[in-house]
């Protein structure tokens, strides 16, 4: 059974519009993060949290929100998309409150198309 | 090399073939750790380095860290088809956990 689980897989969005990405982990972990990975740009991050009601900005948070209004439940909100973020979207869940050793456990990712 | 301005690497090698991959990171840290992305998912942690081990074996793979030139490597012994997958770099903040990830190498294994 996965343990960082992703919905949806696959959305397709239109400028303008609001969409929701959701991720659960069944980890218990405190942190967690979403990453969106693009070809020749790997994995950037987008956002993270510590634990819930706690959002941090990422290296590339600009048209993003956040929300974790629980342990297990972390959201990514586009509030108006745009083609630009059409991208593949992981979350992830992280074993460390803090520190270099950090290991982190994602998910499958979800495709999202903005047309 | 996976970092800097280096864009996303490919290698092609036959099976039982050795392969390197190598990282260099910008920024100070004592850890790296190397993740495998296989098709459709999402990555995974193979193998994670520390400062003062200068050199991490798991079964078939070897990673090394030099934190003088900033840089570590991947090896992968007598590799497999099933081998065949992204590889990334990642170092980690001292205090945040957030790990930035290089731009990957894609290992393609051939029988």
């Amino acid at each position: 059974e996965a343990a960082v689980t992703q919905s949806p897989r696959n959305k397709v969005a239109v400028t303008g519009g609001k969409v929701t990405l959701s991720c659960n982990q069944t980890n218990n972990h405190n942190n967690m993060y979403w990453y969106r990975q693009d070809t020749g740009h790997g994995l950037r991050l987008i956002h993270y949290s510590y634990g819930a009601g706690s959002t941090e900005k990422g290296d590339i948070p600009d048209g993003y929100k956040a929300s974790r209004p629980s342990q297990e439940n972390f959201s990514l909100i586009l509030e108006l998309a745009t083609p630009s973020q059409t991208s593949v979207y992981f979350c992830a869940s992280g074993d460390a409150p803090g520190g270099s050793q950090n290991t982190l456990y994602f998910g499958a990712g979800t495709r999202l198309s903005v047309l | 090399s996976q970092w800097g301005e280096e864009n996303l690497q490919a290698l092609s090698i036959q099976e039982g073939e050795d392969v390197t991959m190598n990282c260099s990171y910008k920024t100070y840290t004592t850890v790296v750790h190397w993740y495998r992305q296989d098709s459709g998912r999402g990555p995974a942690l193979i193998i994670l380095i520390r400062s003062n081990e200068r050199e991490k074996r798991s079964g078939r793979l070897r990673a090394t860290l030099d934190t003088s030139s900033q840089s570590s490597s991947l090896s992968i012994t007598a590799a497999q088809c099933e081998d065949t997958a992204v590889y990334f770099c990642a170092t980690s903040g001292a205090n945040t956990g957030k790990l930035t990830f290089g731009h990957g190498t894609i290992l393609r294994v051939h029988p």
